[in-house]
Parts: C-alpha cells; sequence; structure tokens
C-alpha cells in the first residue's frame, strides 16, 4: 500500500537554529514528490517538486533533497516567518492522485 | 487575481441537514478537486474533475456528489450531513494532471455537523 509518512509531528526551534524535517515514503514508481507550506487558516501553498533521487531544489532558506525512500526539507537559519505546517505528497505508479502525509508542524521562536 | 475561492468559510450543520459548497478558479484551470483535511491525517481526496464535463471518485466519495458547473465552477454537496464529516473542506485547481502542474489551493471550508 502507497504511504507517506511525516516526522517528527511538530518541531520548536529558536530563531537561526537549522533543521531537518523527513518524509518517508512508500511507493509503486515515483513519479513525483511534492513539498507545500500551510499556514494556519489557509490551504496549502506549493514549495517544489522533485524527480528523482539525488535530486536538491532550494528558496531561500529551505532546501528539498530527496532519496529512494525518503525526502528531507532542510530549513536554514529560520526566523519567525518559516513558522507554518509542512506537508509532503507523492505520485506514484499510473495513479495521478497525490498521497499526503499528515505534515509537520514547524514553530520557530524569537 | 482570486485564484481559487470558497463559500462559505465556516459552516454549522445539523446531523441530516445538506448542504453545498462552492468553489470557484480564475485562472482557466483544467483540472478541479476537493479535499478533506482532519487532524494527524493527510489531505485525502473526495472527488476531482480531470476537465470540463467530467468527475471521478477519489478515496473518501461516500456521502458526497459533485457538480462541474463550468470551467470555473465546481461544487461539493452533502446530501445528508454526519457527524463524521466534520471537517476542513479544500478545493484545488491546476492546470493538468502531470508533474509540472502544482495544486493550487482555495482557503477552505470548516464544516462542524452535530
Amino acid at each position: 500500500e502507497d504511504q507517506v509518512t511525516q516526522s517528527p509531528e511538530a518541531l520548536r526551534l529558536q530563531e537561526g537554529e537549522s533543521s531537518s524535517l523527513n518524509c518517508s515514503y512508500t511507493v509503486s514508481g515515483l513519479r513525483g514528490l511534492f513539498w507545500y507550506r500551510q499556514d494556519p487558516g489557509k490551504g496549502p501553498e506549493f514549495l517544489f517538486t522533485l524527480y528523482s533521487a539525488g535530486e536538491e531544489k532550494e528558496k531561500e532558506r529551505l532546501k528539498a533533497t530527496l532519496t529512494k525512500k525518503e525526502s528531507f526539507l532542510h530549513i536554514t537559519a529560520p526566523k519567525p516567518e518559516d513558522s507554518a505546517t509542512y506537508l509532503c505528497a507523492v505520485q506514484g505508479g499510473s495513479n495521478y492522485q497525490l498521497i499526503w502525509g499528515a505534515g509537520t508542524k514547524l514553530i520557530i521562536k524569537p | 487575481n482570486a485564484g481559487v475561492t470558497q463559500t462559505p468559510k465556516f459552516q454549522v450543520l445539523k446531523t441530516g441537514q445538506s448542504m453545498t459548497l462552492q468553489c470557484a478558479q480564475d485562472m482557466n484551470h483544467n483540472s478541479m478537486y476537493w479535499y478533506r483535511q482532519d487532524p494527524g491525517m493527510g489531505l485525502r481526496l473526495i472527488y476531482y474533475s480531470a476537465s470540463e464535463g467530467t468527475t471521478d471518485k477519489g478515496e473518501v466519495p461516500n456521502g458526497y456528489n459533485v457538480s462541474r458547473l463550468n470551467k470555473r465552477e465546481f461544487s461539493l454537496r452533502l446530501e445528508s450531513a454526519a457527524p463524521s464529516q466534520t471537517s476542513v473542506y479544500f478545493c484545488a485547481s491546476t492546470s493538468g494532471q502531470g508533474l509540472n502542474s502544482p495544486l493550487h489551493f482555495g482557503n477552505g471550508t470548516r464544516l462542524t455537523v452535530t
């Protein structure tokens, strides 16, 4: 069964304290892995798409990486405005529909 | 541009009542989706419409119906609401079904069924 697991469920960091969020997946024939950001009371907002193992994408303080079993979202020197829930989703096989993880709630304290 | 607009933002229903959640997008997207989001779970697909005139079931379609009214609008109807349908509902759209077409989401409808 296709599955996406994100860890940790919640992460509290001090401003400037770098860390990583994990998204592990089991899917037959990965077509793409997606990262979204969700602010409270809002819909998810697209961040990155990764297509194959070894690929990396960067945006400001965020860098996403991909292996054959998991993806990491690295956050470098975070600021309070980076506080949000980060969602991971995969698309696999012949099914175009996404399988979503439950998300990691990131809190950055000033 | 408004993007994806959902109405209402909040709704409280009693068990057995019916309602329609409205969604409209102004990005000329072909595909539209309805998801529900529950605490501790990933987004789950209820129904989708790959193009105007077509609709298909997703992972959790029971208790729901949809209508793709035109290219812009995609509505979700609860015919007889149940407490298990208490959730946050998100509408999303995309220009295609491929990997290069990220989803654009509305800000959700928060539904409580008592």
